[in-house]
């Protein structure tokens, strides 16, 4: 089956700087891939997902690019705000939208 | 966006006990939702896919006599947690794909049970 590994899985900013997470994949049949945003006690919301058709999408301070060759996408967080601040999960999902199969996280932490 | 509800957010029961999680597509179909388990800091590990109308599809390693799932109608998919052990804490969140529009894929969240056994 799919498994995704992300990294880091924490990260420190400072306000104003960029923030990159990465994540991995292993089923190359697997061909969407959305990013999720969670703040402690409260459910995953979607920020930006990316297809396999495409190798980069962009939504205001946010982008995610995506190497199918290598299997791994990446979240950008350009000019980082404190309220960013959350737990950011990958995840991937097989054709068909079957089951998604998350990261292990990213708690990311932007300081004002 | 489409809604998922879930009911309730949180629960405290005694070790033994059985409970029942609800998660609801308020404003459309769900032919498919999908049961999540989240330890504290950690991630959501697919417990089992729930099919209107047919049994669940459990993960490896979930038993599902303990974790009993039914979609019995295309808005409503219960989650029981049978005899409830103190390892059983945890939050369940679960999500919905509909069928509806040109089908993005986007899984849509309930706000997430947070079950704590005694």
């Amino acid at each position: 089956g799919e498994n995704v590994e992300q990294h880091p899985s924490t990260l420190s900013v400072q306000e104003g700087d960029s923030a990159v997470i990465k994540c991995t994949y292993s089923d190359s049949a697997s061909n969407y891939f959305p990013w999720y945003k969670q703040e402690l006690g409260k459910r995953p919301q979607l920020i930006i997902d990316i297809r396999s058709n495409v190798g980069e999408k962009k939504d205001q301070r946010i982008a995610v690019t995506l190497n199918k060759t290598a299997k791994h996408f990446s979240l950008h967080i350009t000019e980082t705000q404190p309220e960013d601040s959350a737990v950011y999960f990958c995840a991937a999902s097989m054709a068909g939208f079957q089951k998604l199969v998350f990261g292990t996280g990213t708690r990311l932490l932007v300081s004002p | 966006g489409a809604v998922v509800s879930q009911h309730p957010s949180w629960v405290i029961c005694k070790s033994g006990t059985s409970v029942k999680i609800e998660c609801r597509s308020l404003d459309f179909q769900a032919t498919t939702m999908f049961w999540y388990r989240q330890f504290p800091k950690q991630s959501l590990m697919l417990m089992a896919t729930s099919n209107e109308g047919s049994k669940a599809t459990y993960e490896q390693g979930v038993e599902k006599d303990k974790f009993l799932i039914n979609h019995a109608s295309l808005t409503l998919s219960t989650l029981t947690v049978t005899s409830a052990h103190p390892e059983d804490s945890s939050f369940y969140i679960c999500s919905a794909r509909g069928s509806f529009g040109s089908n993005t894929g986007e899984l849509f969240f309930g706000e997430g049970s947070r079950l704590t056994v005694l």
